[in-house]
C-alpha cells in the first residue's frame, strides 16, 4: 500500500465533461507535485505546491486546474480536455522542496 | 542532447547476477535520486543522493560529483526485481521541487 492515495485509479472521460482528479496524504509532507506520464516514457512535471502554495507551473495548459485546499489534499480540475491528454498522472508528496519524493500509484484517464 | 542520460536502456539478467546501471547529467544538481516503477505505474523512490554511496539491502547507489555519473547496482538479481530503474536530478535554485528525468532502463531478471 502507498501512503499517497490516488482516485480514482481509472477515468473514461468525453471531451467536453469536467472532472477531477484526487491525491491525498497524511505524513505531514509539505509539498504536493502532479506528474503526466506517457506509455514508455518518464514522468514529465506539471505542478508544485510547496506550503499549499504553488510554486511550480510547467507552462500546462489552462484545461489543467490544480488546486490545495489544505495541506493533505492536491486536487487536478479536469475541463475539455483532448485525447492527447490521455496519461496516467501521478501525484508525488515530500517533506519539502529538498526531499524524496513518495509517489502515488496514479489515475490512469483515457480521453473519448 | 537529454539534460540526463541512462544507460542501458534495456537490460536482460539471469537470476543471481549483478546488474549496473548508469546515469550521466549535463547539469549543475542539488541531488539525484533512483526510482523504481514495476508495470502498471506505481515509482518507489529507492535512494536520493548528493555524494558518496548509499546502500539499502540488495540495492547500491553511487555517485562522482565530478564526474557528473551516478550507477545504480542490484547485487543477487532477482526476478521481482524486473522493473524500469528511473534516474532523476534535483536542480536547485528557482526550480527547487522540479526533477529532471532520464528516459529509464527497462530490467528484466530470468529466473
Amino acid at each position: 500500500d502507498t501512503e499517497v492515495t490516488q482516485t480514482p485509479k481509472h477515468l473514461v472521460m468525453g471531451m467536453t465533461n469536467k472532472k477531477s482528479l484526487k491525491c491525498e496524504q497524511h505524513m505531514g509532507h509539505r509539498a504536493m507535485y502532479w506528474y503526466k506520464q506517457k506509455a514508455k516514457k518518464p514522468p514529465e512535471l506539471m505542478f508544485v505546491y510547496s506550503y499549499e502554495k504553488l510554486s511550480i507551473n510547467e507552462s500546462v495548459p489552462s484545461r489543467f486546474s490544480p488546486e490545495c485546499p489544505n495541506s493533505s489534499l492536491l486536487n487536478l480540475h479536469l475541463h475539455a480536455l483532448q485525447p492527447e491528454d490521455s496519461a496516467l498522472y501521478l501525484c508525488a508528496s515530500s517533506q519539502g522542496i529538498y526531499q524524496p519524493q513518495h509517489f502515488g500509484d496514479g489515475t490512469r484517464l483515457s480521453i473519448l | 542532447k537529454n539534460e540526463v542520460e541512462q544507460s542501458p536502456q534495456n537490460l536482460t539478467a539471469q537470476e543471481g547476477e549483478f546488474i549496473t546501471i548508469n546515469c550521466s547529467y549535463s547539469v549543475g544538481i542539488s541531488a539525484l535520486h533512483w526510482l523504481q516503477q514495476h508495470p502498471g505505474g506505481g515509482i518507489v523512490s529507492l535512494f536520493m543522493l548528493s555524494s558518496g554511496k548509499k546502500k539499502h539491502g540488495r540495492l547500491i547507489a553511487t555517485i562522482n560529483i565530478q564526474e557528473k555519473h551516478s550507477s545504480l547496482h542490484i547485487t543477487a538479481s532477482h526476478p521481482r526485481d524486473s522493473a524500469v530503474y528511473i534516474c532523476a536530478v534535483g536542480v536547485g535554485g528557482t526550480s527547487y521541487g522540479k526533477l529532471t528525468f532520464g528516459q529509464g532502463t527497462i530490467l528484466t531478471v530470468h529466473p
